[in-house]
């Protein structure tokens, strides 16, 4: 998608591993966010980030964390993959507060086995 | 617990007949109320969104029907095409920073 580039687009790790999974964009926005998606749950928060250095949890962040050094870049790190961390991980960014438009990265499928 | 909760899981639709997914909220404070669209290894994308304030929206073949009293809104797609195939989510939001989205309906259509 023009703007949003995920990294890697697939992987598969062992059970225990750090994964680390980047996003990037070219937009210049502010605000940027992690979500996974699972069957039967639809998409899900994990963190999100309101600019360099500042991120705070969603709705599912247990396991998970986030950095954000630069702004076209955001970082979700797997400290200690496990199988119930197998799903597909959307990247999405938005202008900022009161800009309702997202837009949504490719995804990465990541499988922990 | 589920925010958002969308109905059917799955839809099969003929060519040129009308789909119609249902979602339904408990959130009085939610502001905002989009429908993303997502083809097999894509993202999710904006296809169409109301606010509380109309009960009605409609963008080409695409039409948002709002009901605030009853905490329901729905998406019709008339004259239904094989391409529109895809998996459609509704969300709903408070503020610009967190959607909640449904459990998605994956939509076939029938040549």
């Amino acid at each position: 998608d023009a703007g949003i580039t995920q990294s890697p687009r697939h992987k598969v790790t062992e059970t225990g591993t750090p994964v680390t999974l980047r996003c990037h964009q070219t937009e210049n926005h502010r605000y940027m966010y992690w979500y996974r998606q699972d069957p039967g749950h639809g998409l899900r928060l994990i963190h999100y980030s309101y600019g360099v250095k500042d991120t705070d949890k969603g709705e599912v962040s247990d396991g998970y964390s986030v950095s954000r050094s630069k702004t076209e870049d955001f970082l979700l790190t797997l400290e200690s993959a496990t199988s119930s961390q197998t799903s597909v991980y959307f990247c999405a960014i938005s202008a900022g507060q009161g800009n309702y438009g997202y837009t949504f990265g490719s995804g990465t499928r990541l499988t922990v086995v | 617990q589920q925010q958002v909760k969308q109905s059917p899981q799955s839809l099969i639709v003929q060519k040129g007949g009308i789909s119609i997914i249902n979602c339904a909220y408990e959130n009085t404070a939610f502001d905002y109320f989009p429908w993303y669209q997502q083809f097999p290894g894509k993202g999710p994308a904006l296809l169409i969104a109301i606010r509380p304030d109309v009960s009605e929206k409609k963008e080409g073949r695409f039409t948002i029907s709002f009901n605030k009293s009853a905490k329901q809104f729905s998406l019709h797609i008339m004259d239904s095409q094989p391409g529109d195939s895809a998996t459609y989510f509704c969300a709903a939001s408070i503020t610009s920073n967190q959607f909640y989205f449904g459990t998605g309906t994956s939509l076939t259509v029938i040549p």
